[in-house]
């Protein structure tokens, strides 16, 4: 079936630096990929959609300078968190659209900003 | 507008014994509905998918949902639980098939 992949899984990082997540489709290709995020015991909030070649599409609220997107091929889409403060800490997760218009999960980074 | 509301937190059951997981739907047009499970460290697996075909839908893993729209509910049920079943369950509706709006989640416990 359809493999996402994020990396890291885990990253721990210092207040004011930044830090870049990588989303992959393995085994197949993907114009679309989202990013979302999840905060402990919550649901999942749709960040933006990245479309490969164009510039992402920020939901309401979403900073697009602190959480800068890149899509360059058709399998990788990376989400740059810029400056990041403790309160950036969270569990940020891509999905990828296959061609039947459903979107395939990555397993999830961690990301804790001390 | 889409919203999802699943009405419980929490939902504990014994082995062997049915689940029923309740969701309910605000959508201003015919919405396509989900149910995907998380389990820990794992991405999030789609359990089954409604779009206006039939309204009782079987997902993996002996799951099913039953779209009811007078009462605006796509419920998740299965018959007889598993260990395996414990896990933090979304639904989710969409109105255009890719923009996707998540509940809250329910927690599912297994009692052995």
């Amino acid at each position: 079936g359809a493999v996402v992949s994020q990396h890291p899984s885990w990253v721990i990082c210092k207040s004011g630096t930044s830090v870049k997540i990588e989303c992959r489709s393995l085994d197949f290709q993907a114009t679309t990929m989202f990013w979302y995020r999840q905060f402990p015991k919550q649901s999942l909030m749709l960040m933006a959609t990245s479309n490969e070649g164009s510039k992402a599409t920020y939901e309401q609220g979403v900073e697009k300078d602190k959480f800068l997107i890149n899509h360059a091929s058709l399998t990788l889409s990376t989400l740059t968190v810029t400056s990041a403060h403790p309160e950036d800490s969270s569990f940020y997760i891509c999905s990828a659209m296959g061609a039947l218009l459903e979107q395939y999960f990555g397993p999830g980074t961690r990301l804790t900003v001390t | 507008a889409q919203s999802v509301t699943q009405l419980d937190s929490h939902v504990s059951v014994s082995e062997g014994t049915p689940v029923l997981l309740r969701c309910n739907y605000s959508s201003s047009y015919s919405p396509s509905l989900f149910w995907y499970v998380q389990h820990p460290n794992k991405g999030l697996q789609l359990l089954l998918k409604y779009t206006s075909a039939a309204t009782l839908v079987k997902g993996i893993n002996g799951f099913e949902a039953e779209f009811k729209k007078s009462e605006t509910s796509f419920h998740l049920t299965k018959p007889s639980a598993h260990m395996s079943d414990a896990a933090e369950y979304f639904c989710v509706v969409s109105e255009n098939d890719y923009k996707l709006s998540f509940g809250a989640g329910t927690t599912v416990t297994v009692r052995a």
